[in-house]
């Protein structure tokens, strides 16, 4: 029943490692976003997709590819983990980008990075 | 780009009483949603609200987009409408820097 669900919530991890976030959509929308939220809670967008595309790429590493198999699911992977990577990350998706319609959020995933 | 302001930043309330969160943003907007995070991280969505005036429950929310701000009301608060409340430009992707309110009982 859940509308947009990530895996895992919750992530330790140690710095180097590579690691990936899965999240997925049932809400036959067409755009599915990325977003960090930092320690101070400050809601940042990392990445946008419309259509298995990329349409919107804000200034972050390198070291964090999107991939999109299906407008169903977009998943992020890191590599090289960095202490400032911990944060929580959300997973959320619309109808279509500009479109007036509501953003939906996942449950976050907590990364936490030794 | 668009700067989105809330405030007040911190808000303590009794339970009991009624409270008005303001979001101003520095240029037009074409969606505009409200949020609320509660204790435990998740975002639940209240209001999408470009104008206009909504009401759902004890919640209200109103936008006058031609001087670019936005009110979120909450009467009768209760403690769990403890969490922090964002406004957001969904068609900039830009949240606003969020309202942490605390409903003592």
């Amino acid at each position: 029943d859940t509308a947009v669900s990530q895996t895992p919530k919750y992530l330790v991890t140690q710095m180097g490692n590579d690691k990936s976030i899965k999240c997925e959509q049932n809400l036959g929308h067409d755009t599915m976003y990325w977003y960090k939220q930092d320690s101070k809670k400050f809601l940042k967008i990392m990445f946008s997709y419309n259509n298995k595309e990329l349409i919107i790429n804000e200034t972050v590493p390198n070291r964090f590819s999107p991939k999109s198999p299906d407008k169903a699911h977009l998943n992020l992977h890191i590599n090289s983990l960095e202490l400032g990577d911990s944060a929580v990350y959300f997973c959320a998706s619309s109808q279509e980008p500009g479109r007036q319609e509501t953003q939906y959020f996942g449950p976050g995933t907590r990364l936490l990075v030794l | 780009g668009i700067q989105v302001e809330q405030s007040p930043p911190d808000l303590i309330l009794q339970e009991g009483a009624n409270s008005t969160l303001r979001c101003n943003f520095s240029d037009s907007v074409n969606n505009l949603q409200w949020f609320h995070q509660n204790p435990w991280g998740q975002l639940i969505n209240l209001f999408y609200i470009p104008s206009g005036t909504k009401q759902n429950g004890r919640l209200s929310a109103t936008t006058v987009a031609t001087e670019r701000y936005s009110l979120l009301y909450i009467s009768s608060s209760q403690t769990t409408d403890s969490g922090v409340y964002f406004c957001a430009v969904t068609d900039k992707l830009i949240f606003g820097t969020g309202t942490r309110l605390q409903v003592f009982p």
